[in-house]
This record gives structure tokens, sequence and C-alpha cells, in this order.
């Protein structure tokens, strides 16, 4: 059974920098199938992916928000954290992170996942 | 960058069926997206349902299911339970990039 559990501050200061870190258990960030997501979701709206890393370096992430985002893999701790920079009151969210998972389905077919999620944090910007 | 549209609410009687859509402002919604359905109700995480167009979870109730339907992906509840009301989202897979629909809330009434 796969498990994630976000931690990070719940207040941060506008301008400054939002660090989140995800602990995962029962996979290992070094899988070569499991990409390491973020996703958000401000009060009372709908979902926004942010990013995905993958231990072999490669990283993407949601056009609007590129320039300010950092997802990084610790394999030590398989935890990876996730950074957003310059933040303002729009980043108020619940962010969640998230295993993506690049496989076969029944059939043999390919297949793409984002099959579990952490139970997600609540970060406030501000001042 | 793509929107996915999916219709803001939908209603459905107790016992009764109901298709949820999601669209891409791209075109045409393809098995190549692998369209992801979930399910979140207040105060919860997202709980996924439906994977690359089709395929269940091991946890996912019987009742549903997902397809393609002309040019859109689609979450189809049969014998919707009071337990259903929920908001449902779909995920499309664009290359390298992910785009969420703006999402569904479903009321069972």
């Amino acid at each position: 059974q796969v498990q994630l559990q976000e931690s990070g501050p719940g207040l941060v200061r506008p301008s400054q920098t939002l660090s989140l870190t995800c602990s995962v258990s029962g996979d290992s960030l070094t899988s070569g199938s499991s990409y390491w997501s973020w996703i958000r979701q401000p009060a009372g709206k709908g979902l926004e992916w942010i990013g995905r890393s993958h231990f072999s370096g490669s990283t993407s992430s949601n056009p609007s928000l590129k320039s300010r985002v950092t997802i990084s893999l610790d394999t030590s701790k398989n935890q990876f954290s996730l950074k957003l920079n310059s933040v303002t009151a729009a980043d108020t969210a619940v962010y969640y992170c998230a295993r993506e998972f690049e496989g076969r389905d029944s059939n043999g077919y390919s297949a793409v996942l984002t099959d579990y999620w952490g139970q997600g944090v609540l970060v406030a910007v501000s001042s | 960058q793509t929107v996915v549209t999916q219709e803001p609410s939908l209603t459905v009687s107790p016992g009764g069926t109901v298709t949820l859509s999601c669209a891409a402002s791209s075109g045409v919604v393809t098995s190549d997206f692998f369209p992801n359905w979930f399910q979140q109700k207040p105060g919860q995480a997202p709980r996924p349902l439906i994977y690359s167009t089709t395929n269940k979870h091991s946890w996912t109730p019987d009742r549903f299911s997902g397809s393609l339907l002309g040019d859109k992906a689609a979450l189809t509840l049969s014998g919707a339970q009071p337990d259903d009301e929920a908001d449902y989202y779909c995920l499309l897979y664009f290359g390298g990039s992910r785009v969420f629909g703006g999402g569904t809330k479903l009321t069972v009434l």
C-alpha cells in the first residue's frame, strides 16, 4: 500500500518561498515507473496540477507556474519536495502530493494513472 | 494551455444513471490523453475512480464506468446512491503536462 504524507508550514508571508515535503512509503522514489507530483486546490475551487518529477531528473510543471516552481527528490529519505517562490495570496490552497504511475492496463495497453494521494496540507499566504 | 471543461453541476435521482463529460479546448479527447476521473467529498483528498479512459481501480464500485463519447471523455454512474454525491474531476495528460477539468458537482436527489 503506497502512502504519501505532506508536511510543511501552514503560513507563508507574501513574496517568500513556500516549501513542502512529501514522505512516501510503500514505493521507492527511484522506481522507474513512478513520477512524483504536486497538485493544489484553493478553497471552494477546483484542482490545479502544479508539476511532477522523476528520479531520472525529468521534470515538468504547469506553464502558469513554471518560473516559480521547483520539485526535487531526496532518494535517501524517500521524500520529495515543492518550492514555490514569490508567493501571493493567490497561492493560498490545500496542497496535495501524489504518485503518477506509468504502466500497462489489464489488456497490455499503455496506462497512466495518478493513483495515490496524500491527505493534503493547507498553506495560507498572509502577512 | 489547453482548457478542460466539465459540466459545473448535474443532478441524478437515486437509482438513476448520469453521464459526466470532459472536453478539451484543443479538440477531440482520445485515449492518448489517458483520461483519469476522481471523486472528491468535502474535506477529503480526491479519490481515483477511473484511469486511462476505461480502467477501474481495485476500489472503484462497479456502478462507475469510463468511456469516450463523441469527442469527449465520459464518466457514467449507473444506479446512483446517496453516497455518490460529490465533486468529480477529470484529468487529461498532454505529453509532459496535465490539466484538470473544472469539476462537476453531482447531486443525488
